[in-house]
């Protein structure tokens, strides 16, 4: 069966802080794969989605970077944290159908 | 208008009433519509998908689809305290093969004791 996982689970970083957040598929190949975010009291922003390795797509301009160096991993990253990108940050994989499928998620606290 | 809209609650039902979830959307081309259940701190879970007019149901949940009304809704039959969650709403969409889902904002479900 097919597993994702995310983590850490939760992060508290300064300010100006790098941010790196892994998400991994077990048991399928290909997989599209898609970066959430979730704000407080707020919706599920979609962030980046990928189709496959090294092919990143972006849906909303921000500090925020994607990377996919193996077919099932995909990397969220960032240069410098603001306040605002404290939130819940889900990675989500999508098999046959249209159906998504969440990981866990990472709880971000910017500090 | 949103692509998808709900209510966001709270709705507040007792235990062993019928809950009805309802959302609405814009895209008349529309075949796929989700319900995902997101305990609080949780991440969302896929609870139904309905890809037809008319009724599913699955254990004490149905899901209704109304094309022509561009209207789904979530009934939750037997209401209990663990239904307690916010339900979100949600439909591919995108050029391409559906490679996105738009979510709605979900509504917020509180089952009273």
């Amino acid at each position: 069966s097919q597993t994702i996982h995310q983590w850490p689970a939760t992060l508290v970083q300064p300010v100006g802080s790098p941010l790196s957040l892994e998400c991994t598929v077990e048991g399928t190949s290909n997989p599209n794969l898609y970066w959430y975010r979730q704000a407080a009291g707020r919706g599920l922003q979609l962030l980046f989605y990928s189709v496959g390795i090294g092919q990143i797509s972006s849906e909303v301009p921000q500090n925020l970077s994607a990377s996919r160096p193996q077919d099932r991993q995909f990397i969220l990253s960032s240069k410098k944290l603001l306040l605002s990108d404290s939130g819940f940050y889900l990675c989500a994989w999508r098999p046959q159908g249209y159906e998504q499928y969440f990981g866990p998620g990472t709880r971000l606290t910017v500090t | 208008q949103k692509e998808v809209e709900q209510n966001s609650g709270p709705l507040s039902v007792p235990e062993g009433a019928i809950a009805s979830l309802n959302c609405t959307y814009s895209d008349r081309v529309s075949q796929s519509f989700f319900w995902y259940r997101q305990y609080s701190g949780k991440s969302p879970e896929l609870i139904m998908s309905i890809y037809s007019n008319g009724d599913k149901e699955d254990g004490r949940f149905t899901a209704q689809l109304n094309k022509a009304s561009q209207y789904v809704s979530l009934l939750i039959r037997d209401s209990q305290p663990s239904d307690s969650a916010t339900y979100l709403c949600a439909l591919p969409r995108g050029p391409g093969g559906y490679q996105k889902v738009t979510f709605g904002i979900g509504t917020k479900l509180q089952v009273i004791p």
